[in-house]
């Protein structure tokens, strides 16, 4: 089966202006999730979407940060303005069900944003 | 919340030397621990898990064994190759009581594994 797939792989941005990053799941899975990796730490969870609707997004930061996920297939992760401490790898994953984390919960290979 | 402490890196290992790697974690529920691997230039990759109190998980010669009484997950290997040069992540999910896992992963900082020949 095809992976999940996110584009761009890489992106370098002025601080300020702002960006997307898509992600494209696993066909069937109901469940995706956007991490955010900064260098040298593990990845943080950002938002965690069940078919279209948000799960959990606490550690979201809403004021510049926002994600949708239409028809409950892809999604997109938006930075309006970007700040230095956002440059980091954003991670994209999805799984089969929610909850079903025994079940093939597949990371992209992210989007590597660097913010100058 | 919950939280998971990975030994402190890099490690440098000659070939064929023995592996471990520790990592306790601190949760409210019921969690399922996972080791992720990272090679260069590529995706995270599950390596092996293992879902409740004395479990042990193995994949590719790498084990763990989860360890409630001492909240440890740490990763073994008897003979490191080359090829396992990459950042090993130790990781939970939480779950209430019932079974019902959430998905949401929480991670160590990670650990550099570089092997020399």
């Amino acid at each position: 089966e095809a992976g999940v797939a996110q584009s761009p792989r890489y992106k370098i941005i002025e601080k300020r202006q702002s960006v997307a990053f898509w992600c494209n799941p696993i066909s069937g899975h109901a469940t995706l999730y956007w991490y955010q990796q900064i260098l040298g730490q593990g990845p943080k969870l950002l938002i965690q979407f069940q078919n279209n609707g948000v799960v959990d997004d606490s550690q979201l930061p809403k004021d510049r940060f926002s994600a949708e996920r239409l028809k409950g297939v892809d999604s997109t992760l938006k930075i309006q303005p970007a700040k230095l401490e956002d440059s980091a790898v954003y991670l994209c994953a999805s799984s089969l069900e929610p909850g079903s984390i025994n079940y093939g919960y597949t990371f992209g290979s992210g989007t590597r944003l660097t913010v100058v | 919340g919950d939280s998971v402490t990975q030994m402190e890196g890099p490690v440098t290992l000659s070939e064929e030397a023995f592996l471990t790697i520790n990592c306790t974690y601190t949760a409210t529920g019921y969690p399922s621990l996972f080791w992720y691997v990272q090679y260069p230039g590529e995706g995270l990759q599950l390596l092996l898990k293992a879902t409740k109190a004395d479990d042990k998980g193995s994949n590719k010669g790498f084990e763990a064994t989860y360890r409630k009484e001492t909240t440890s997950f740490h990763l073994e290997k008897g003979s490191v190759q080359v090829s396992d040069s990459a950042v090993y992540f130790c990781a939970l999910s939480d779950r209430l009581a019932g079974g019902t896992s959430y998905g949401k992963l929480t991670f160590g900082q990670g650990t550099i594994l570089t092997v020399h020949p």
